[in-house]
Formats: structure tokens, C-alpha cells, sequence
């Protein structure tokens, strides 16, 4: 299985700002994808982050909101910008691994709890 | 795109009592079917999945299965212990890419 860890692991931020999240798995990983939990509700995807490339986007959620990079197979990270309360969300990290084949699974990182006041 | 409905949305058992939670899936293209247990401050963990080509798979105490003509899947948890309250989740995707979640189910063994 993939090990996933996020930093930072939690934040307090005020609106207007923006905040890093970081990505890290200890293999290389065929795909790395950006998931935002909101208090109590299911997880949804907010974008593929591609190697090399600019990401995929799922409807409702623009680059220039979430701002991701991908400079290499076990690194990505996601930029939440000019934040406002309703921001306030776990940012999930996760992966498709370990080989790029049939019998790949889908891991998460711990994730990143923000809030923003 | 693919829709995933999860029943029930809650559900309390009395520890040593089975526990059953079922998902239905819209598209039949979706072939990778993971149940994810997330605890309160934690990201969610895979505890069994379940690919179409299997109908069903076991892991001690917890059993998937998945029926593809009627786009359905379930968690089977026998013999339920105190530290399996959590919410879970169920999922489907094409070959464990992106993947739609259903909205959880709270589960609370009571001892």
C-alpha cells in the first residue's frame, strides 16, 4: 500500500488569504487526485493532478481558486486562494496506486483541516 | 457522470450484531468498488474493495458484495466490536481512478 502524508495537518487562516497544502507519497504513483470534505458531508473530487501538465478540473472548481502542481510522481500540492469561511473544509490528498494496473486501489492521506475565520 | 447512493444513513447495532450497509452505482462502465472506514480526525481508510469481476470477498469480519446486473454492493460487517463505530463510506470508480462517494453511513456499536 501507498503512504500518503499531508502538511500542514491543520490551519486556522483568514479570509483573503491563501494556503499550501502538501502531498506526499512514499512511491511512485500513477495518479494523484485533491478531494474537499466539508464538515460532515461525503468527500468530492476537486481535481486530477496531472504530471508534467496542468490539472483536471470537476465541475464547480477553477485553477484559479485551487491552484495545483504535480512536479513529480510522489509530490503534489494545492493551493486553497483568497479563502473565505466556506473554505472551511478537510482537504484530502489521494492516490491511485501501487503499479498503474488492474489490481491498483485508492489511497488517502490523513488530510488537512482548515478553517477560516 | 456516475452517482453513488449509500442506505442507511445511520445505523446503531448492539456489539456482537451484524451490521449491513448498501450502495447502488449508475454507470455501468464503473468496475472498482473500495469501502472506506473514517474515524473522527482521520482520513478515511480502505478496509475491503471488491472489483467486477468478483461477486463477492471476505476479510475476517468484513464481506463485500456486488451485484452487476443490478448495479448494487454492500458491506457486511459480522460480530460488530465497539472500535468498528465510524463512518463509512462506499465508492466506484473505473480502474480505482477518480472516484464518486456516497454520502456515509454513521455506524455506532453499542456495548
Amino acid at each position: 500500500s501507498a503512504v500518503i502524508s499531508q502538511k500542514p495537518s491543520r490551519d486556522i487562516c483568514q479570509r483573503g488569504t491563501s494556503l499550501t497544502i502538501q502531498c506526499q507519497v512514499d512511491s511512485q504513483v500513477t495518479m494523484m487526485f485533491w478531494y474537499r470534505q466539508q464538515p460532515g458531508q461525503s468527500l468530492t473530487l476537486i481535481a486530477t493532478a496531472n504530471q508534467g501538465s496542468e490539472a483536471t478540473y470537476e465541475s464547480g472548481f477553477v485553477i484559479d481558486k485551487f491552484p495545483i502542481s504535480r512536479p513529480n510522481l510522489t509530490f503534489s500540492t494545492l493551493t486553497v486562494s483568497n479563502m473565505s469561511p466556506e473554505d472551511s473544509s478537510i482537504y484530502l490528498c489521494s492516490v491511485r496506486g501501487p503499479s498503474g494496473g488492474l489490481t491498483d486501489t485508492q489511497y488517502f492521506g490523513p488530510g488537512t483541516r482548515l478553517t477560516v475565520l | 457522470g456516475e452517482n453513488v447512493e449509500q442506505h442507511p444513513s445511520t445505523l446503531s447495532v448492539q456489539e456482537g450484531d451484524s451490521a449491513v450497509i448498501k450502495c447502488t452505482y449508475s454507470d455501468s462502465a464503473s468496475n472498482y468498488f473500495p469501502w472506506y472506514k473514517q474515524e473522527l480526525g482521520k482520513g478515511p481508510q480502505l478496509i475491503i474493495d471488491i472489483r467486477s469481476n468478483v461477486g463477492e470477498k471476505k476479510d475476517q469480519r468484513i464481506a463485500v458484495t456486488l451485484n452487476k446486473t443490478a448495479k448494487h454492493f454492500s458491506l457486511h460487517i459480522t460480530e460488530t466490536q465497539p472500535e468498528d463505530s465510524a463512518v463509512y463510506f462506499c465508492a466506484a470508480s473505473i480502474n480505482a481512478g477518480k472516484s464518486t462517494f456516497g454520502d456515509g453511513t454513521t455506524l455506532t456499536v453499542k456495548p
